[in-house]
């Protein structure tokens, strides 16, 4: 079946530091992968997405870009922001409208 | 963009009691709409695939009679937990499929059993 492992945290960095957020994924055929960010008690946003091999999805600063040959979508940011605290969670999604999250990686930002 | 409203955002019953979680999707018509339950600094579990006119699909584990799903309309699903214990207290999050590649979410509902 379908799978996403993704880095467990928290990851804290410092205002203006780097971001890099792992995911993998096994998956059978050509899924569609996510990035989703949740804030403190409210729902899932989506942050970017890719649904096929080389594609980058970007949004906010978020950059990720679908790897097939390493079966890999990670997440990065350049520049992050406190506002970026948050958790955000890799997914996958098939042909058959079903989305699989990763366990979700929680990041702190330090002013 | 779609968007789909979930309320209540967070309720708090007694024990013995059932509770009622509605997902409306607001500009588009939702024939398919996914349930997920998330436990504290977990990730999100699917709990059910509704589909417009039929029975919904549970998954493994999920019972069924605890957790009944209703999604009589193209715009309206619906989640009852039937006598809530304090362990089905959770955050309980309702997803629509949009177009070919998109999901979009509800803003949650936690749910307190006391």
């Amino acid at each position: 079946g379908n799978s996403v492992t993704q880095m467990e945290g928290p990851v804290t960095l410092s205002e203006e530091a780097f971001l890099t957020i792992n995911c993998t994924y096994t998956a059978t055929g050509y899924p569609s992968l996510f990035w989703y960010v949740q804030y403190p008690g409210e729902g899932l946003q989506l942050l970017l997405k890719a649904t096929k091999a080389d594609d980058k999805g970007s949004n906010k600063g978020f950059e990720a870009t679908y790897r097939k040959e390493t079966t890999s979508f990670h997440l990065e940011k350049g520049s992050v922001q406190v506002s970026d605290s948050a958790v955000y969670f890799c997914a996958l999604g098939d042909a058959g409208n079903m989305l699989t999250f990763g366990g979700g990686t929680r990041l702190m930002v330090k002013p | 963009g779609a968007v789909v409203s979930q309320h209540p955002s967070w309720v708090i019953c007694k024990s013995g009691t059932s509770v009622k979680i509605e997902c409306r999707s607001l500009d588009f018509q939702a024939t398919t709409m996914f349930w997920y339950r998330q436990f504290p600094k977990q990730s999100l579990m699917l709990m059910a695939t509704s589909n417009e006119g039929s029975k919904a699909t549970y998954e493994q584990g999920v019972e069924k009679d605890k957790f009944l799903i209703n999604h009589a309309s193209l715009t309206l699903s619906t989640l009852t937990v039937t006598s809530a214990h304090p362990e089905d207290s959770s955050f309980y999050i309702c997803s629509a499929r949009v177009g070919d590649h998109g999901y979009t979410f509800g803003s949650g509902t936690r749910l307190t059993v006391v």
